[in-house]
């Protein structure tokens, strides 16, 4: 079993939906929970993060930790063509030593 | 700022050969990264440096890869000798200390190795 699990995708939905991403993970340790956007052969970005457990909400964006479940999400709301990208989670215990998942591929489309 | 500077972005060459990666971090930024990234495998930290010090190189797949940080602006990633396995997406990263969960990708260098 991969620490951080992650389905690929692609995932591909009309403008204006909801999407939900999700990523499932193995080491009870971690406190630190990231999401990054990476655009086409471009570097990952920070989009969101999250220490330990709860929400948090950036515009369209809402991160969720569950800690009990091993489980956090990405939800975006009112999905636009430009939100088009791979979106990795990404964990840490602590310090700098992050841990990615494979990265989900969505695709919004007009 | 510029952000983080790599180069070559491209770099085709033929197994056996050396290759080196190099990159700029942002400017003030202690934590330098070296990244690798594929289909199979996803993104792959290989190792790290925090002021210009290596702290974690479990990452770095063989002998045949090492990574050095001369001073605060510059670092390289050496491949010798080169294997068609080594094909891959190769992202260079820094960050500061007192904002450890903002790492700051540069573009990539995409090696493909024949």
């Amino acid at each position: 079993q991969k620490e951080v699990e992650q389905d690929p995708g692609p995932l591909s939905v009309p403008e204006g939906a909801i999407v939900s991403l999700n990523c499932t993970y193995s080491n009870s340790a971690f406190q630190y929970f990231m999401w990054y956007r990476q655009y086409s052969r471009k570097g990952p970005e920070l989009l969101m993060y999250t220490y330990s457990s709860g929400n948090k909400e950036d515009g369209r964006f809402t991160a969720q930790v569950d800690k009990s479940s091993k489980y956090i999400s990405l939800f975006i709301r009112d999905s636009q063509p430009s939100d088009s990208a791979t979106y990795l989670c990404a964990m840490s215990v602590g310090g700098q030593n992050f841990v990615f998942g494979p990265g989900t591929r969505l695709s919004v489309l007009p | 700022d510029a952000g983080v500077i790599q180069s070559p972005r491209h770099e085709v060459t033929e197994m056996g050969q050396e290759v080196t990666l190099r990159c700029k971090p942002i400017s003030g930024h202690d934590y330098l990264f070296w990244y690798r990234q594929t289909m199979m495998r996803g993104l792959e930290l290989l190792i790290y440096f925090n002021n210009n010090v290596p702290i974690d190189d479990s990452g770095m797949p063989e002998d045949r890869f090492s990574a050095k940080m001369p001073n605060a602006s510059f670092s390289t990633l050496k491949i010798q000798p080169s294997e068609p396995r080594d094909s891959a997406v190769y992202f260079c990263a820094s960050s500061r200390t007192n904002s450890q969960e903002t790492q700051y990708f540069g573009p990539g260098t995409r090696l493909l190795v024949l």
